[in-house]
């Protein structure tokens, strides 16, 4: 069984600090997503990883394969950013059907 | 491109009623998703199709839930009869391939009262 865990749940942060959100997973995976869900219930895909740094203006994701860990970066954190940030894996394997395993999600408010 | 689209937006129904849901996935993405997010959980897949066959449906509750794919392409997931605690997100999800990136839709908020 893949466990995805997320840190923080919760995240109150001032407009303009850099947030960084952090997941780790327990069995080897074929990619790591990072998701954002805005009130409403859309979700929009932010990143997929499978190694490496990937930079999308001011959002950094990046994974360490060997450690199990991927952590969520926000620059010039905005207002606007303000939504729950979720990371799911897909398990690596023979059984691999894409199916996203999902963290509990982290939900960060930013104060202008 | 364009998005996945879903349809309703919202949906309010009373109990003991039947609802469907609509979901065009992105143009040639063979995978597609159905999701359940309850309010303050994380998304629970229903059921996944690979073209117009189930690859994956075990957390599908199949005496009140069903969907299809027909011709590999548009899908609708339909509950009958609807219970309170159906109330929920149900969010459809597309890929080109498994071990490619998501696509979501914006989701059908679904109210049983």
């Amino acid at each position: 069984k893949n466990e995805v865990e997320q840190s923080p749940q919760n995240l109150t942060a001032q407009e303009g600090e850099f947030i960084t959100i952090n997941c780790s997973y327990s069995v080897g995976i074929s990619a790591l997503h990072w998701l954002q869900q805005h009130p409403g219930g859309g979700i929009v895909s932010l990143f997929m990883l499978s190694s490496g740094k990937k930079k999308h203006g001011r959002l950094i994701a990046t994974i360490n394969i060997q450690e199990k860990h991927s952590s969520l970066h926000i620059t010039a954190s905005h207002p606007r950013d303000s939504a729950v940030y979720i990371c799911a894996s897909i398990i690596r394997g023979p059984s691999n059907t894409g199916k996203l395993i999902f963290g509990q999600g982290t939900t960060l408010q930013v104060k202008p | 491109e364009a998005g996945v689209a879903q349809s309703p937006r919202y949906k309010i129904i009373e109990k003991r009623q039947s609802v469907a849901f609509w979901c065009n996935p992105i143009s040639g993405h063979a995978t597609l998703y159905w999701y359940q997010q309850i309010l303050g959980q994380g998304p629970k897949l229903l059921i996944q199709f690979q073209n117009n066959g189930v690859v994956d449906d075990s957390q599908l509750p199949k005496d009140r839930f069903s969907a299809e794919r027909l011709k590999g392409v548009d899908s609708t997931l339909k509950i009958q009869p609807a219970k309170l605690e159906d109330s929920a997100v149900y969010l459809c999800a597309s890929s080109f391939r498994t071990d490619y990136g998501y696509t979501f839709g914006s989701g059908t908020r679904l109210t049983v009262v």
